[in-house]
């Protein structure tokens, strides 16, 4: 079982669309939850991260972490076609990040 | 701001050869970062740095080496190029751990051995 695990799709919604992207951990004892944005031949950029379980919100974005569950998401509301990229998972555990593999989103016009 | 800057963009490298990706900060971070990205795998992380003189492994770090001599460069050697090599290298840093501050990646640097 991987550590991290996340759909890698892809996602193809039309413009205006919610979009859910989750992922699910196995060890518990990741601390920060965080989500890259890498749009293509790109590095990835820090979306937005959370420390404890629930909801935090930016804009457009609403990231939710459910640690009982090992569970966290990123919701897109009014996705626009400059959102479609590759959203990562990641969360850390000292000095060491692990990764989702990414999904892929396009948002069609 | 020129932020993390990774050379070469491309290379193709021949079984055997070795080679040096370069890896430079302006942002006076003290934290560094290597990483490799395959498809459908996500990020794994190679090898690290807390600081000049200070470089620790990371979870794939075989095949690879890193020195910090100073605050802004992290170059990865790569000895004995392999096919298994092959991925888009990408070099990350941040202000202290990853943990509760943003890493900032550069444009990485797509390897091919053949």
């Amino acid at each position: 079982q991987k550590e991290v695990e996340q759909d890698p799709g892809p996602l193809s919604v039309p413009e205006g669309a919610i979009v859910s992207l989750n992922c699910t951990y196995s060890n518990s004892a990741f601390q920060y939850f965080m989500w890259y944005r890498q749009y293509s031949r790109k590095g990835p950029e820090l979306l937005m991260y959370t420390y404890s379980s629930g909801n935090k919100e930016d804009g457009r974005f609403t990231a939710q972490v459910d640690k009982s569950s090992k569970y966290i998401s990123l919701f897109i509301r009014d996705s626009q076609p400059s959102d479609s990229a590759t959203y990562l998972c990641a969360m850390t555990l000292l000095n060491d990040m692990r990764f989702g593999a990414g999904t892929r989103l396009t948002v069609k016009p | 701001n020129a932020g993390v800057t990774q050379t070469p963009k491309f290379r193709i490298l021949k079984i055997g050869q070795s080679m040096t990706l370069q890896c430079t900060q302006d942002m006076n971070h003290n934290y560094m970062y290597w990483y490799r990205q395959d498809p459908g795998m996500g990020l794994k992380l190679i090898y690290y740095s807390v600081g000049a003189g200070i470089t620790d492994k990371g979870e794939v770090p075989n095949g690879y080496n890193v020195s910090r001599s100073t605050t802004e460069d992290f170059p990865l050697r790569l000895e004995l190029a392999a096919p298994s090599q092959t991925s888009v290298y990408f070099c990350a840093s941040s202000y202290s751990s990853t943990g509760n501050t943003e890493a900032f990646f550069g444009q990485g640097t797509r390897l091919t051995v053949v």
